[in-house]
């Protein structure tokens, strides 16, 4: 999984597994999550979103599960797909909307799919 | 697609040179940003900007200014590039939903021999 901290961790399943991304996030007061997805040479995209007062989200074969008890971000994709592979970070704000509003990024788990 | 642009894509430049980064949006967003991105650190924050000369210090700002005069123009700017500056420069805007989803430009990636 990914920490803040640790070196970019890597994750490889086979195609048409399951995949589950972790991310441990350290700020108690952030209220907002995010998961992006990086591939080779290019800026980083949404995946998908969550804030602090929901436990749970699904996307479109992407599902974010946040356990605030334990500070504790994952990222599953289902169904994995070699087009999946890329650098996944977790991101956190503590203040989305606000004047100083700025996402703090971990330091990215690269998946790598294997056909 | 949101918009953005980042010029130079590519620069290669020596220890002591000033180097500006340009950021460009065409969808009036209000709010810019600067990331470096560096192996094991991820994207850390250098600068961002809240409006038209409004910016403010990100967590790794030391050796970088920032400046906005318009809407749509966010520069960063190397006083003097150090080698420690090589990296993949990233600008972002923060799109007009509510969820503070940031958008991001393709990177500007910088070598200082």
């Amino acid at each position: 999984g990914e920490s803040v901290g640790l070196h970019l961790p890597t994750l490889s399943v086979q195609e048409g597994d399951n995949s589950i991304i972790n991310c441990a996030y350290s700020n108690s007061a952030s209220d907002y999550f995010i998961w992006y997805k990086q591939e080779s040479g290019k800026g980083p995209q949404f995946i998908i979103d969550i804030r602090s007062n929901m436990d749970k989200r699904q996307g479109q074969r992407v599902t974010v599960l946040l356990n605030k008890t334990v500070k504790h971000l994952s990222l599953q994709i289902a169904a994995t797909q070699p087009g999946d592979s890329a650098v996944y970070f977790c991101a956190e704000s503590g203040n989305s909307g606000g004047s100083n509003y700025k996402l703090t990024f971990g330091k990215g788990t690269l998946l790598t799919v294997n056909p | 697609d949101a918009g953005i642009t980042q010029s130079p894509r590519h620069k290669v430049t020596e220890t002591g040179t000033p180097v500006t980064l340009r950021c460009h949006q065409t969808e009036n967003h209000r709010y810019m940003y600067w990331y470096r991105q560096d192996p094991g650190h991820g994207l850390r924050l250098i600068h961002y900007s809240y409006g038209v000369k409004d910016t403010d210090k990100g967590e790794v700002s030391d050796g970088y200014s920032v400046s906005r005069s318009k809407t749509e123009d966010f520069l960063l700017t190397l006083e003097s590039a150090t080698s420690s500056q090589t990296s993949v420069y990233f600008c972002a805007i923060l799109g007009r939903s509510n969820t503070g989803e940031l958008f991001f430009g393709e990177g500007s990636r910088l070598t200082v021999l």
